[in-house]
């Protein structure tokens, strides 16, 4: 089944300076990948998302990169300020014969330091 | 509107109680999932509902019993809990199942605690 990889666990870094998380992925047919920020004690909310037709999106602060022929994709934030802090979780779409379900990697914890 | 209501915030419970979470959305998605997610862990899938019809148990204990009484609301009977099914567990919903490339939404969550 689909299984997904996230690097770094842990992650600090001085504001103003760019954060990079990155993930891979075993799953071929994967096609979609979220990227969710939790903070502390609430929900994790959705930031960015990419599709498999698409190798790069951009939302202000926020870069999702995506290279399907390597299966791994990379969440860039510029300029980072101290909200930014928080755990970040990428995932991917497991195929439809294992349920088309949302895998999750195992989340990075960014601390921005200001 | 991403709202996905979750109902208690929190919640403690001793293990021969029964008790239950509750999860609405009006946003008319057609998938319903319950997620459990111990502290700076990923969330886990427990149950995925689709079109009000249990579509995915993840091998779940049976003392976890869900319910979809109608497009809008989600259930999750609790009875005999043990103290390691402490967690945060999370409602959420999408458009249609992620299969398609549906986004999920999460609700603010439920925080249990066994005793």
């Amino acid at each position: 089944g689909e299984n997904v990889e996230q690097h770094p666990s842990t992650l600090s870094v001085q504001e103003g300076d760019s954060a990079v998380i990155k993930c891979t992925y075993s799953d071929s047919a994967s096609n979609y990948f979220p990227w969710y920020k939790q903070e502390l004690g609430k929900r994790p909310q959705l930031i960015i998302d990419i599709r498999s037709n698409v190798g790069e999106k951009k939302d202000q602060r926020i870069a999702v990169t995506l290279n399907k022929t390597a299966k791994h994709f990379s969440l860039h934030i510029t300029e980072t300020q101290p909200e930014d802090s928080a755990v970040y979780f990428c995932a991917a779409i497991s195929s439809y014969n294992q349920g088309g379900k949302l895998i999750f990697g195992q989340g990075t914890e960014l601390s921005v330091k200001p | 509107d991403t709202e996905v209501t979750q109902t208690p915030k929190h919640l403690v419970m001793g293990m021969t109680n029964k008790k239950s979470l509750k999860c609405e959305q009006h946003m008319g998605h057609r998938a319903m999932y319950w997620y459990k997610q111990k502290a700076k862990k990923p969330p886990e899938l427990m149950f995925v509902y689709s079109y009000e019809k249990l579509s995915i148990n993840e091998s779940v204990p049976s003392r976890f019993s869900p319910e979809c009484p109608n497009s809008s609301l989600l259930n999750l009977h609790l009875h005999a809990l043990q103290p390691e099914d402490s967690a945060l567990y999370l409602c959420a919903s999408s458009h249609q199942t992620t299969f398609s490339g549906n986004t999920i939404y999460f609700g603010e969550g439920s925080w249990l605690t066994v005793v």
